[in-house]
């Protein structure tokens, strides 16, 4: 299958500070990529979804100025969490959509990245 | 009513047997169907994918479509241990729009 990486893998910080997370799709072009959030024993979350180019959309109940989102091309995409809190711990996966080597229109997900917010 | 239904289970079954992983959907335009298989602590990997009605087999994954029914499956074969994960049914209801998961099967296979 395709594959989509992320950047870190994880990540410990203190409470104040902004992290950021790369995801890259690294054997085709990604027309829209998505960010994702999993609290342990829970189901995944959409964040927002972003096309390159183009603001991302916000799902409901997510602060834009919190979890910023670039999508600076078809194969890079970053979020940025901004002055994080302990709440902010969480496992973070992005997710790549486009047409892979098989033709057909298919999401991929990243390894993820483990935020811990001291 | 969710987009998107599955069973949170857990399913257990027996080493070696049929697991059968269940999920219906709302959108009857929804075009492409996608089986993903999440283990604790992991990102989903995607396992299979059905677009027309029948079924599509892939080692020992089957996937079921009905879109009359609204309905899509997915048996496992041979059930193994290392099968144990959760299951996520996703939809594309076409274009551009986002996939829409379900919230996940957990499957246990007991040696």
């Amino acid at each position: 299958g395709a594959v989509v990486s992320q950047h870190p893998s994880w990540v410990i910080c203190k409470s104040g500070t902004s992290v950021k997370i790369e995801c890259r799709s690294l054997d085709f072009q990604a027309t829209t990529m998505f960010w994702y959030r999993q609290f342990p024993k829970q189901s995944l979350m959409l964040m927002a979804t972003s096309n390159e180019g183009s603001k991302a959309t916000y799902e409901q109940g997510v602060e834009k100025d919190k979890f910023l989102i670039n999508h600076a091309s078809l194969t890079l995409s970053t979020l940025t969490v901004t002055s994080a809190h302990p709440e902010d711990s969480s496992f973070y996966i992005c997710s790549a959509r486009g047409l892979a080597v098989t033709g057909t229109d298919t999401q991929y997900f990243g390894p993820g990245t483990r935020l811990t917010v001291l | 009513q969710k987009e998107v239904e599955q069973n949170s289970g857990p399913l257990s079954v027996p080493e070696g047997a049929i697991a059968s992983l269940n999920c219906t959907y709302s959108d009857r335009v929804s075009q492409s169907f996608f089986w993903y298989r999440q283990y604790s602590g992991k990102s989903p990997e995607l396992i299979m994918s059905i677009y027309s009605n029948g079924d599509k087999e892939d080692g020992r994954f089957t996937a079921q479509l009905n879109k009359a029914s609204q309905y899509v499956s997915l048996l496992i074969r041979d059930s193994q241990p290392s099968d144990s994960a959760t299951y996520l049914c996703a939809v594309n209801s076409g274009g551009y729009q986002k996939v829409t998961f379900g919230t996940g099967t957990k499957l246990q296979v007991i040696p």
